[in-house]
């Protein structure tokens, strides 16, 4: 089956520890996206990569960071300088790097502060 | 950069009704995208609509563009419990797709 999977589902974090969420997907896409939802709220885009080996910062990277080694992968790190890291991270992808394309979005994974 | 904004935030409906939901934008747009979210779940792509078509169907689905107003609608028709989720509207922003805040839909037995 084709898709986007994303790891692990829920995750902990404890005060200055940094945590990387895993974006995985198999549809030979060449974009993909990360984008941070808090409870009743849009979504909100964090990093996009349009290549591999290159990207950029969406409208809220402070506090993160990313990598594109990989096509298939990409994934996104919540360093300790982002204070409110609670929230709901999706990861996405698209068929090219052009804008407007349709997303195709993983399940999710839930952070948490201990 | 908040580029979509779904109205109303929340709609209630019974089962077998229609529902309307719309989005308005501030710039201009090469396409505009519907998406679906069930609780805790990723979005779910409903439909694309370019900014040179006017409106499209898929299945129950109905959506209208109007570019001079800078605005979207969803027309969901008779409803399903299962229909039952949060709706955003998606634009594309210099290479990048900006989602409103959502509508969230709940369909009453």
């Amino acid at each position: 089956d084709g898709g986007i999977t994303q790891s692990p589902k829920y995750l902990f974090r404890k005060e200055g520890q940094n945590v990387t969420l895993s974006c995985e997907q198999n549809l030979n896409h060449d974009a993909m996206y990360w984008y941070r939802q808090d409870p009743g709220q849009g979504l909100r885009l964090i990093y996009y990569s349009q290549i591999v080996n290159d990207f950029q910062k969406g409208d809220i990277a402070e506090g993160y960071s990313v990598s594109r080694e990989k096509k298939e992968s990409f994934p996104l790190t919540v360093t300790s300088a982002q204070k409110n890291p609670t929230a709901f991270y999706l990861c996405a992808s698209s068929i090219s790097p052009q804008g407007g394309e349709k997303l195709f979005f993983g399940s999710g994974t839930q952070l948490s502060v201990l | 950069s908040q580029q979509g904004e779904e109205d109303p935030q929340a709609l209630s409906i019974q089962e077998g009704e229609n529902a309307t939901m719309n989005c308005s934008y501030k710039t201009s747009i090469n396409n505009l995208q519907w998406y679906r979210q069930n609780s805790g779940r990723g979005l779910v792509h409903l439909i694309l609509i370019r900014s040179n078509e006017r409106e499209k169907h898929s299945g129950r689905l109905r959506v209208t563009l109007d570019t001079s107003k800078k605005s979207s609608s969803l027309l969901i028709t008779a409803s399903r419990a299962a229909d039952t989720a949060s709706y955003f509207c998606a634009t594309d922003l210099n290479d990048k797709i900006i989602f409103g805040k959502g509508t969230r839909l709940h369909i009453l037995p």
